[in-house]
C-alpha cells in the first residue's frame, strides 16, 4: 500500500525561528511531491511542486527538497512568522497520476 | 494550470437523501479526481473518474455509495447516495494536467442532519 508519512503531526515555534517539516513515502516510482497549505475551513494552496528528476524547489522563504532514493521530502520554512499557521501538507503524485496525501503537520507559529 | 468550479459550495441535507456535487473544469483533462476530507483530516481519495469508461474506486468507497458520471472531458459529479451524518465532510475534486502541479476545487463543504 502507498503511504505518505508526515512528522511531526504538530508543531509549536516562536516566531522568527527556522523549521522543518518531514514528509516519507514509500513508493520510489514517484511523478512529482507537491507540498499544500490549508487555513482553517478553506481550499488547498499549492506552495511547491518537485519533479522526481529534480532535489529541491524554491518560493522565497519555503525550500522543498526531494530524496527519492530514501523516500523523504522536506520542507523548510525560514524566519517564520504568525501568518505561517496553518496545516501543510505532503502530496506525492505516482506514475498512476493518483495523489495521495500524508495527514499533515498542523503549525502554530507563537508571536 | 487549470481553474475548477466546484458547485455547491456547501450543504446541509437530511440523513437518507442523496446530493450531487459538480465539477467543471476550464480545459480538458484525461482523469478527474473525487477526495474526501473528513473534519479533522487529510484528503482521502475516493475515486478516478475517467471518460468513457467507468471510474476507478479506491478501497473502502463502492459506486453505490458514491457513483460518478464523466460525460466529458471537461465535467464530473459525484454524488454522494443515502447519507448519513458520517458523510459530513469536505469533497473536493481534483485535476493533474500533463507535467505540472494538480489542481483543486475549492471543496463542497457536506453537513448531514
Amino acid at each position: 500500500k502507498q503511504e505518505v508519512t508526515q512528522i511531526p503531526a504538530a508543531l509549536s515555534v516562536p516566531e522568527g525561528e527556522n523549521l522543518v517539516l518531514n514528509c516519507s513515502f514509500t513508493d520510489s516510482a514517484i511523478y512529482n511531491l507537491q507540498w499544500f497549505r490549508q487555513d482553517p475551513g478553506k481550499g488547498l494552496t499549492s506552495l511547491l511542486l518537485i519533479q522526481s528528476s529534480q532535489r529541491e524547489q524554491t518560493s522565497g522563504r519555503l525550500n522543498a527538497s526531494l530524496d527519492k532514493s530514501s523516500g523523504r521530502s522536506t520542507l523548510y520554512i525560514a524566519a517564520s512568522q504568525p501568518g505561517d499557521s496553518a496545516t501543510y501538507l505532503c502530496a506525492r503524485r505516482g506514475r498512476d497520476d493518483k495523489i495521495i496525501f500524508g495527514k499533515g503537520t498542523r503549525l502554530h507559529i507563537l508571536p | 494550470s487549470a481553474v475548477i468550479s466546484q458547485k455547491p459550495s456547501r450543504d446541509i441535507c437530511q440523513r437518507g437523501t442523496s446530493l450531487t456535487i459538480q465539477c467543471q473544469v476550464d480545459s480538458q483533462v484525461t482523469m478527474m479526481f473525487w477526495y474526501r476530507q473528513q473534519p479533522g483530516q487529510s484528503l482521502t481519495l475516493i475515486a478516478t473518474a475517467n471518460q468513457g469508461s467507468e471510474a476507478t474506486y479506491e478501497s473502502g468507497f463502492v459506486i453505490d455509495k458514491f457513483p460518478i458520471s464523466r460525460p466529458n472531458l471537461t465535467f464530473s459529479t459525484l454524488t454522494v447516495s443515502n447519507m448519513s451524518p458520517e458523510d459530513s465532510s469536505i469533497y473536493l475534486c481534483s485535476v493533474v494536467p500533463m507535467n505540472t502541479e494538480a489542481f483543486f476545487g475549492q471543496g463542497t463543504r457536506l453537513t448531514v442532519v
